[in-house]
């Protein structure tokens, strides 16, 4: 597809359990982001990747929340012993490496912490 | 702190008529900033941009106005279309941020009626 791509679309997970979120960039955006939004609030910031480069980690909001991304490609986004004030649409972003370039987002995976 | 602001939760438009959506920043670091809209169960869509060296930038029945010495920019839509209902956000980033992280405000709901 020519969109970024997110899976799974939905989670229904109990607390303290683990979940893995996946994202797919668009081909050749060498830059990818997750951000959270949480009912009823904007977007915020957690992992920015860009190729190579040491991620900028400083959104993620505690230690139970980790990303990975091998190259250029797919990232997953960890939360380990998911608490129920971690519900939200964690949504997924990729772009070219320039600064001031568009950043386009996957549809979101909507967590649900019970 | 929220850095970027649409104080406006929600407006509603007549059909035909200019929609008109605000968003206040206090960063004075921002220099690009962008406007999404967002319908229910999907990511964000980019809609247009502007660079803090311009004051306006139009694309169609989109115009985004920036007010630097105000940190104010807005969204125009004309004519309005009850297709352009969605939430619709602003965000920011700043050239200090080599990440291209983008500040979002919190959204404003515009409800366009036929």
């Amino acid at each position: 597809g020519a969109g970024v791509s997110q899976s799974p679309s939905n989670k229904v997970t109990e607390k303290g359990k683990d979940v893995e979120l996946r994202c797919d960039p668009i081909s050749g955006h060498t830059a990818l982001y997750w951000y959270r939004q949480r009912l009823g609030q904007g977007l915020e910031f957690l992992i920015y990747f860009q190729g190579n480069s040491a991620p900028d980690k400083s959104g993620l909001p505690s230690d139970r929340f980790s990303a990975e991304r091998t190259g250029e490609s797919v990232s997953t986004l960890t939360i380990q012993r998911t608490q129920q004030e971690d519900s939200a649409v964690y949504l997924c972003a990729s772009s070219f490496w320039r600064t001031q370039e568009t950043q386009y987002f996957g549809p979101g995976t909507r967590l649900l912490v019970l | 702190d929220q850095q970027v602001k649409q104080n406006s939760p929600s407006l509603s438009v007549q059909e035909g008529r200019i929609s008109i959506l605000n968003c206040d920043y206090t960063n004075s670091m921002f220099d690009y900033f962008l406007w999404y809209k967002k319908y229910p169960a999907e990511g964000p869509t980019f809609l247009i941009s502007i660079s803090s060296i311009k004051d306006k930038n139009e694309d169609g029945r989109f115009t985004v106005f920036l007010n630097k010495s105000a940190k104010h920019l807005s969204l125009h839509i004309v004519p309005s279309q009850p297709g352009d209902s969605a939430v619709y956000f602003c965000a920011a980033s700043g050239a200090s941020s080599n990440t291209g992280k983008l500040i979002f405000g919190q959204g404003t709901t515009l409800q366009v009626k036929p």
